[in-house]
């Protein structure tokens, strides 16, 4: 049992380039989530998706895009990237809300734009 | 705009000594959860209060929620040098289908 895996670990990319961030879980769960966290700035939500097919914004979503095609995915994309974009990448997932669960997450993508 | 906001931002204590340390929070919430983060890891679970909760321990830990003054607070007793770490709130908001909101972290420095 695996639970999150984010793929890459280490990314560098010049600006302009694009890339897909994979974010894969086997606990079946139906949420998942990409955050970005910044110095000082906590966790920011970027999207989100309550199941499969389903994707939705969250705090920060300009300049990225995601795609939830089969439930145990999730992809965040950076169509052309920008120095802002340098940041560190966390996948989570959790079952559901019901009478809340707790959130499980990836070890993290450290993307640098350079 | 984030939910949480953690208080201190960052708290210097000697082992064997508790560390407290809180979060405030926005909106009315289903459940609040404490997560710690390691130096360049991913998060990991702590703890989850309920919004009909009042107290909650989990070995050293002791979390408290005052949903009329939308607080809460975690307690670590006896702290170690390996708590050393990240501490972040994250709230479940009653709205519905709201994806779990973090505030910015509490950095803990235990020192031996």
């Amino acid at each position: 049992n695996a639970g999150v895996t984010q793929t890459p670990k280490f990314r560098v990319l010049k600006t302009g380039q694009s890339m897909t961030l994979l974010c894969a879980q086997d606990m079946n769960h139906e949420y998942m989530y990409w955050y970005r966290q910044d110095p000082g700035m906590g966790l920011r939500l970027i999207h989100y998706s309550v199941g499969e097919g389903t994707t939705a914004k969250g705090e920060v979503p300009d300049g990225y895009n995601v795609s939830r095609l089969k439930k145990q995915n999730f992809l965040l994309g950076l169509e052309s990237a920008a120095p802002s974009q340098t940041s560190v990448y966390f996948c989570a997932s959790r079952r559901n809300l019901d009478r809340g669960t707790e959130a499980f997450f990836g070890q993290g993508t450290r993307l640098t734009v350079v | 705009s984030q939910q949480g906001e953690e208080d201190p931002q960052a708290l210097s204590i000697q082992e064997g000594e508790n560390a407290t340390m809180n979060c405030s929070y926005k909106t009315s919430i289903n459940n609040l959860q404490w997560y710690r983060q390691n130096s360049g890891r991913g998060l990991v679970h702590l703890i989850l209060i309920r919004s009909n909760e009042r107290e909650k321990h989990s070995g050293r830990l002791r979390v408290t929620l005052d949903t009329s003054k939308k607080s809460s607070s975690l307690l670590i007793t006896a702290s170690r040098a390996a708590d050393t770490a990240s501490y972040f709130c994250a709230t479940d908001e009653q709205s519905g289908n709201t994806p779990l909101v973090f505030g910015k972290g509490t950095r803990l420095s235990v020192i031996a």
